[in-house]
């Protein structure tokens, strides 16, 4: 039972390039999300997903894309990247949404340098 | 997330110091309320939750209080430790009745031997 992976664990882009950063589960989660962290900010959701095959705006969505094709993985996409993209990436999941307690489970992090 | 506001941003303490960090929030139908732990280069770590229908929780050191009319909850850590150092997020679930969860802007606390 390995929870929640997200590979890779670092990049560095070019400003320009494209990427995709992959979120795996392997608790039957139906939720699943992708936050940012920058100094001083917070975690930021970037995107949701309630469940196989839907997806969700959150705070900062502006220039990321995701899909979520099968349950137990969450995509999130970067067409082209830019320099206000580097950041720490973090995917968390959840059996289902918030009702008692989200008992969310974060992945280790994606450390993305974008130059 | 603006809905959920966390202060101070950055806490200085002695070893054996009290610390108290605390979030606001918008959203009066919340009900769960959930602090993380996050050391350097790490990924955040749930340490301890309250829900409302209690005013206080404990485990060991640290303690969670909330005030359901004024809209706030604080994390209350005695006895602090060099190995409390690290970052600490609340979080609250996103104004307007969703489920989604927002997290403060983090505190970052050090605890100094």
């Amino acid at each position: 039972n390995a929870g929640v992976t997200q590979t890779p664990k670092f990049r560095v882009l070019k400003t320009g390039q494209s990427m995709t950063l992959l979120c795996a589960q392997d608790m039957n989660h139906e939720y699943m999300y992708w936050y940012r962290q920058d100094p001083g900010m917070g975690l930021r959701l970037i995107h949701y997903s309630v469940g196989e095959g839907t997806t969700a705006k959150g705070e900062v969505p502006d220039g990321y894309n995701v899909s979520r094709l099968k349950k137990q993985n969450f995509l999130l996409g970067l067409e082209s990247a830019a320099p206000s993209q580097t950041s720490v990436y973090f995917c968390t999941s959840s059996l289902t949404g918030w009702t008692v307690s989200w008992d969310l489970h974060f992945g280790n992090g994606t450390r993305l340098t974008v130059t | 997330g603006e809905n959920v506001e966390q202060h101070p941003s950055t806490l200085s303490v002695q070893e054996g110091d009290s610390a108290v960090i605390k979030c606001t929030y918008s959203d009066s139908a919340s009900n769960y309320f959930p602090w993380y732990k996050q050391e350097l280069g790490k990924r955040p770590q749930l340490i301890i939750d309250i829900r409302s229908n209690v005013g206080e929780k404990k485990d060991q050191r640290i303690a969670v209080t909330l005030n359901k009319t004024a809209k706030h909850f604080s994390l209350h850590i005695t006895e602090t430790q060099p190995e409390d150092s690290a970052v600490y997020f609340c979080a609250a679930p996103e104004a307007g009745g969703s489920y989604i969860p927002t997290f403060g802007r983090g505190t970052s606390l050090i605890v100094h031997p």
